[in-house]
């Protein structure tokens, strides 16, 4: 079962910080966990990804939790075009080559 | 560098016409790969290719078929539109395709198609 479960829908304050969460009780040693965001009306676009550690990049940080059964996608400082559906998708070189989306979280910013 | 295109962006079909859609890349990657998103449900894989030259069926590749003659261009053809094929079709590309895990996929801005 390669799902993931997150929260369908979160809420935050433009130019504050955002945590996403995503559980992934039954995640193997080999599967990455990779973040990816749908914006309105727009293709999936790649966020972020990581093993083991905790990652950072321009967009994001990702941390995952010591025991890898939970993940957080952290946007720092969240802008209105920040608004779209964030996917947490476990993925390894044995889940064939789709990448299965679920349902994700949808993230509404406010001004 | 434009990454994945694909056109049309808007498409209308009745019941049992055909037609085609065209994706392309210019990133030289291997892998493409095409999936429909309907309202609901998360994207699924309709087919995807390993390389010039080879195609693959997906999880629901009934009523599709694709073809991968150059690398850059990926075509999705629907031979006789039905309604259950409404929805909205995205092309994606990749390099290393899935391997360890650690592969990224680049998405097209998606083709909304609806079948009356």
């Amino acid at each position: 079962d390669a799902k993931t479960t997150q929260p369908n829908s979160m809420e935050s304050n433009e130019e504050e910080p955002v945590h996403l969460p995503c559980n992934h009780s039954t995640i193997s040693g080999t599967d990455y966990i990779h973040w990816y965001r749908q914006l309105p009306s727009q293709g999936p676009e790649y966020v972020i990804h990581g093993l083991t550690s905790n990652v950072n990049n321009r967009m994001a940080s990702l941390a995952i939790a010591e025991d890898r059964k939970s993940s957080t996608l952290i946007l720092h400082r969240a802008t209105l075009r920040d608004a779209a559906v964030y996917y947490c998708i476990r993925f390894n070189s044995n889940s064939g080559y789709a990448l299965n989306f679920g349902k994700g979280t949808s993230l509404l910013v406010t001004p | 560098n434009a990454g994945v295109t694909q056109t049309p962006k808007f498409r209308v079909l009745k019941t049992g016409q055909s037609m085609t859609l065209l994706c392309a890349q210019d990133m030289n990657h291997e892998y493409m790969y095409w999936y429909r998103q309907d309202p609901g449900m998360g994207l699924r894989l309709i087919h995807y290719s390993v390389g010039e030259g080879t195609t693959a069926k997906g999880e629901v590749p009934d009523g599709y078929n694709v073809s991968r003659l150059k690398k850059q261009n990926f075509l999705l053809g629907l031979e006789s539109a039905a309604p259950s094929q409404t929805s909205v079709y995205f092309c994606a590309s990749s390099p290393l395709g899935g391997a360890g895990g650690i592969d990224t996929q680049y998405f097209g801005p998606g083709t909304r198609l609806t079948v009356l």
